[in-house]
């Protein structure tokens, strides 16, 4: 089956510094990604998302990655601030999937230090 | 605004009951799901429903049912609560693939302690 997983559970950065948040997939049949902010006590919001057609897209501040060769998804926040610190998941959907189902990797644990 | 609300934010139950985690959605979704998340193991999906009326299960689909009887409104169910059954639970919806929904948009959640 798929599988949607993280680098690294946590990363410490300080303020104003960019960050990276990396996430790794096996699934070759992926055709959509997407990265989800988690605050503490909320449920997950939408970030940013890529199709598979794409190699990068940019939001405000952030521009998410995708290297196909390397099964390899990418998230870049630009300028962190305070208010970014939370947990990103990334998921995926398999191009084979008729009901939009997402696959979705643990997390990674943003911490912004002053 | 999508918005979907959860009945509860946080509930304590005792072993035994059963109970009902209810989750509504304004934007005429065609999909909705039932996660939990526990610390270390992310998002798993429990059910989802792509119509009034249907449902699919999910990778952990043991000891939860579900309902959907109306299009804005998706039930999760635990029939005799377990201490294991301790988490956070999230509703999502989207819309379908045809009208390219591919977005999940979650609710705050309900935290659900057994005792």
């Amino acid at each position: 089956g798929e599988s949607v997983g993280l680098h690294l559970p946590t990363l410490s950065v300080q303020e104003g510094d960019n960050s990276i948040i990396n996430c790794a997939y096996s699934n070759s049949a992926s055709d959509y990604f997407i990265w989800y902010k988690q605050e503490s006590g909320k449920g997950p919001q939408f970030i940013i998302d890529i199709r598979s057609n794409m190699d990068k897209r940019q939001g405000q501040r952030v521009t998410v990655l995708l290297n196909k060769t390397v099964k390899h998804l990418s998230l870049q926040i630009a300028a962190t601030q305070p208010g970014d610190s939370a947990v990103y998941f990334c998921a995926e959907k398999d191009r084979g999937s008729t009901l939009g189902r997402l696959y979705f990797g643990r997390g990674t644990q943003l911490t912004v230090w002053p | 605004d999508v918005k979907v609300t959860q009945s509860s934010r946080y509930l304590v139950k005792r072993t035994g009951e059963k109970v009902f985690l209810e989750c509504v959605q304004d934007m005429d979704h065609e999909n909705m799901f039932w996660y939990r998340q526990d610390p270390g193991l992310g998002l798993r999906l429990i059910y989802f429903s792509y119509d009034v009326k249907m449902k699919e299960k999910g990778d952990i689909p043991e000891g939860y049912s579900v309902s959907r009887e109306k299009k804005e409104r998706f039930s999760l169910i635990l029939e005799s609560a377990s201490t294991n059954q301790t988490s956070m639970y999230l509703c999502a919806s989207s819309l379908s693939l045809v009208a390219g929904g591919y977005e999940q948009y979650f609710g705050p959640g309900t935290r659900l302690t057994v005792t």
